[in-house]
């Protein structure tokens, strides 16, 4: 199977820490985004990094990308409850656009 | 939503009858995919397209069929439903290689 793998699969922090998964995959990329994804509802797309940049930010998001490991890391700082939510990479291979298992975060009031 | 439209919405199927369910979008994006999201799984590509008439099998095809006649609608028939095929279903968009995707707000189909 292509499909990446993230861990943890499930995440449960204090509001106002940090929240850190990670993502897996086996192709050669050109670029890997992250999703969020509350409650079985639609996904939303929270930031692409392309396969020759190294880490990108947006508001408090934070994303690296390891080619060399075939690996991205998400990292959602001073999280909310409001973040609570499944976290996926997506990622591609020539076409075919793959999803990661996902990681379930749960940030407690 | 950079205007996806998933119908149905929900569906309750009997095993053994064929379903359609449709993707329609009003962006003109040229690639459109079909998931399917399950736990423990995450989202697993059905199909997706790369163009009108041009469809290709994603990791988990069988018992799927597609269909893009025009740019703006993909079409998934589940060709004889099985309660294997229970699951939601969401369908995706995007214009171009290296850019972000957009998603429909997904079709929860039950067979029963």
């Amino acid at each position: 199977s292509q499909q990446g793998e993230e861990d943890p699969q499930a995440l449960s922090i204090q509001e106002g820490e940090n929240a850190t998964m990670n993502c897996s995959y086996k192709t050669s990329i050109n670029n890997l985004q992250w999703y969020r994804q509350n409650s079985g509802r639609g996904l939303v797309h929270l930031i692409l990094i392309r396969s020759n940049e190294r880490e990108k930010h947006s508001g408090r998001l934070r994303v690296t990308l390891d080619t060399s490991k075939k690996s991205s890391s998400l990292l959602i700082t001073a999280s909310r409850a409001a973040d609570t939510a499944s976290y996926f990479c997506f990622f591609d291979g020539t076409y075919k656009y793959i999803f990661g298992t996902g990681t379930r975060l749960k940030v407690l009031a | 939503d950079a205007g996806i439209t998933q119908s149905p919405r929900h569906k309750v199927t009997e095993t053994g009858t064929p379903v359609t369910l449709r993707c329609h979008q009003t962006e003109n994006h040229r690639y459109m995919y079909w998931y399917r999201q399950d736990p423990g799984h995450g989202l697993r590509l059905i199909h997706y397209s790369y163009g009108v008439k041009d469809t290709d099998k994603g990791e988990v095809s069988d018992g799927y069929s597609v269909s893009r006649s025009k740019t703006e609608d993909f079409l998934l028939t589940l060709e004889s439903a099985t309660s294997s095929q229970t699951s939601v279903y969401f369908c995706a968009t995007k214009t171009r290689m290296n850019t972000e995707a957009f998603f429909g707000q997904g079709t929860r189909l039950t067979v029963v």
